[in-house]
C-alpha cells in the first residue's frame, strides 16, 4: 500500500537554531502534501499545503518566514523550522494522497524538542 | 467554522467488549469523513474513509457510519482486543471538493484490558 515516509523521527535541537524534516511518499507521486503538528494532548492543526513546483499555502496564524516549506519533487516535501525556539517544540506529521477519492496518508511524525 | 468533537475523550472497556466511539461535527458541508488510528508517539493510519455520498464502510471488526445532515459519525469495534489501544481520531474535509485538508477531533483513547 501507499507509503509516506517522515525523517527524522525524533530530533533534538538547541534554541536559535533550524531543523528541517523530509517527508516522501515512497511508492506514488504527490503533487500536494499537508504539514500538520500536533501538541500534547491535543489534536493535528494542519499548518500549510504544501505544493510541488510552487509556493505552500499557510493556515491563518502561521509564519510562513519561520515554517520554510519547500516541495521540489512530487515525492518529497520538506519543512524547515527556522530559528527553533521552546515553544515550536511539538510532534510534526506530514500526510499526502494518490487523489480525490483515495484515504490520506501519513507519516510516522517527528517529535522536535527545543533546548 | 467547522469543528470536529469526539466523544468520549477516554474509554476502558475489557477485552470482548463491542464498543461505539463517537464524533460529531458542526458543519454538515462535508466531502468525506475519515477515521485513524494513532499509537502514542506515532503517525496516523487511516482505518475507515467515508465519502458524503456514503451512510457506513466496513473493514474487518470495524464499522463506521456516518449521518451528513445530523453531523454525526460512530465508529463501532466489535469483539475488542488489547491490541486495540490506541487513540481514535476522526477528521472531516471540509467543503466540496477534495481539498486534503483534513479537520481533526481531539480524538478518543481508548484502552482494551485483557
Amino acid at each position: 500500500g501507499a507509503v509516506v515516509s517522515q525523517h527524522p523521527s525524533r530530533v533534538i535541537c538547541k534554541s536559535g537554531t533550524s531543523v528541517k524534516i523530509e517527508c516522501r511518499s515512497l511508492d506514488f507521486q504527490a503533487t500536494t502534501m499537508f504539514w500538520y503538528r500536533q501538541f500534547p494532548k491535543q489534536s493535528l492543526m494542519l499548518m500549510a499545503t504544501s505544493n510541488e513546483g510552487s509556493k505552500a499555502t499557510y493556515e491563518q496564524g502561521v509564519e510562513k518566514d519561520k515554517f520554510l516549506i519547500n516541495h521540489a519533487s512530487l515525492t518529497l516535501s520538506t519543512l524547515t523550522v527556522t530559528s527553533a525556539h521552546p515553544e515550536d517544540s511539538s510532534f510534526y506529521i506530514c500526510s499526502a494522497g494518490q487523489g480525490a477519492r483515495s484515504p490520506l496518508h501519513f507519516g510516522n511524525g517527528t517529535r522536535l524538542t527545543v533546548t | 467554522k467547522q469543528e470536529v468533537t469526539q466523544i468520549p475523550a477516554a474509554l476502558s472497556v475489557p477485552e470482548g467488549e463491542n464498543l461505539v466511539l463517537n464524533c460529531s461535527f458542526t458543519d454538515s458541508a462535508i466531502y468525506n469523513l475519515q477515521w485513524f488510528r494513532q499509537d502514542p508517539g506515532k503517525g496516523l493510519t487511516s482505518l475507515l474513509l467515508i465519502q458524503s455520498s456514503q451512510r457506513e464502510q466496513t473493514s474487518g471488526r470495524l464499522n463506521a457510519s456516518l449521518d451528513k445532515s445530523s453531523g454525526r459519525s460512530t465508529l463501532y469495534i466489535a469483539a475488542s482486543q488489547p491490541g486495540d489501544s490506541a487513540t481514535y481520531l476522526c477528521a472531516v474535509t471540509h467543503g466540496s471538493s477534495n481539498t486534503g485538508k483534513l479537520i481533526f477531533g481531539q480524538g478518543t483513547t481508548l484502552q482494551v484490558k485483557p
